[in-house]
């Protein structure tokens, strides 16, 4: 695609149930992150995935939160049993590679609300 | 672990004023990025500095690596309503992830 797609791009869901994020990244790119972005807040990095290697999941703030990577091409960040400290701008960036020389991407990101 | 700082943490100035936000780093880096975000937007990259001392211009705004590749600065000249956002820097230590600074909210009174 033309860029770095997320859907959905606004989701409300109730204290307690489980969420699926997705992120489609721009095709070819084999880097790519999530972040958390609250209210007027920084970006919190989450997860990152770079090719086939093992996924750096240091950011994940509780077992709550996983992301996978399939095919190394579209990721799903899977929030379980949610939180309202869990809402927030869900962003995901995606980049040719990770080398530390590359620009990353983003996507519009995702808004999630739990009541 | 690396540590990084940018300052201010926000920042409000008249129509035409300047404008500088300052990133600064514990440990030497390879390069730095930076990125905006607008208001309801997503970050976008700015630039990419790599050499010691390196200073790039786009438009009005100054982009600056420090001697010891250290820290970095942003400086935008007689800022104009589209300046609005949030300003990122994203410190580089080789492959390591990109974490990013806090950022510098510039907010711009008319």
């Amino acid at each position: 695609g033309a860029g770095v797609s997320q859907s959905p791009s606004n989701k409300v869901t109730e204290k307690g149930k489980d969420v699926e994020l997705r992120c489609d990244p721009i095709s070819g790119h084999t880097a790519l992150y999530w972040y958390r972005q609250s209210l007027g807040q920084g970006l919190e990095f989450l997860i990152y995935f770079q090719g086939n290697s093992a996924p750096d999941k240091s950011g994940l703030p509780s077992d709550r939160f996983s992301a996978e990577r399939t095919g190394g091409s579209v990721s799903t960040l899977t929030i379980q049993r949610t939180q309202q400290e869990d809402s927030a701008v869900y962003l995901c960036a995606s980049s040719l590679a990770w080398t530390g020389w590359e620009k990353l991407f983003f996507g519009s990101g995702t808004q999630l609300s739990v009541l | 672990g690396q540590q990084v700082m940018q300052i201010p943490q926000y920042q409000h100035v008249q129509e035409g004023e300047d404008f500088t936000t300052y990133c600064n780093s514990s440990t030497t880096l390879s390069n730095i990025q930076w990125y905006k975000q607008r208001p309801g937007g997503h970050p976008v990259f700015l630039i990419q500095l790599v050499k010691s001392g390196e200073v790039k211009k786009q438009k009005r705004l100054t982009f600056q690596f420090g001697e010891a590749k250290k820290n970095s600065s942003l400086h935008i000249t007689a800022t104009q309503t589209t300046d609005v956002g949030t300003y990122f820097c994203a410190p580089i230590q080789g492959a390591q992830k990109l974490v990013f600074g806090q950022g510098t909210r510039l907010t711009i009174n008319p």
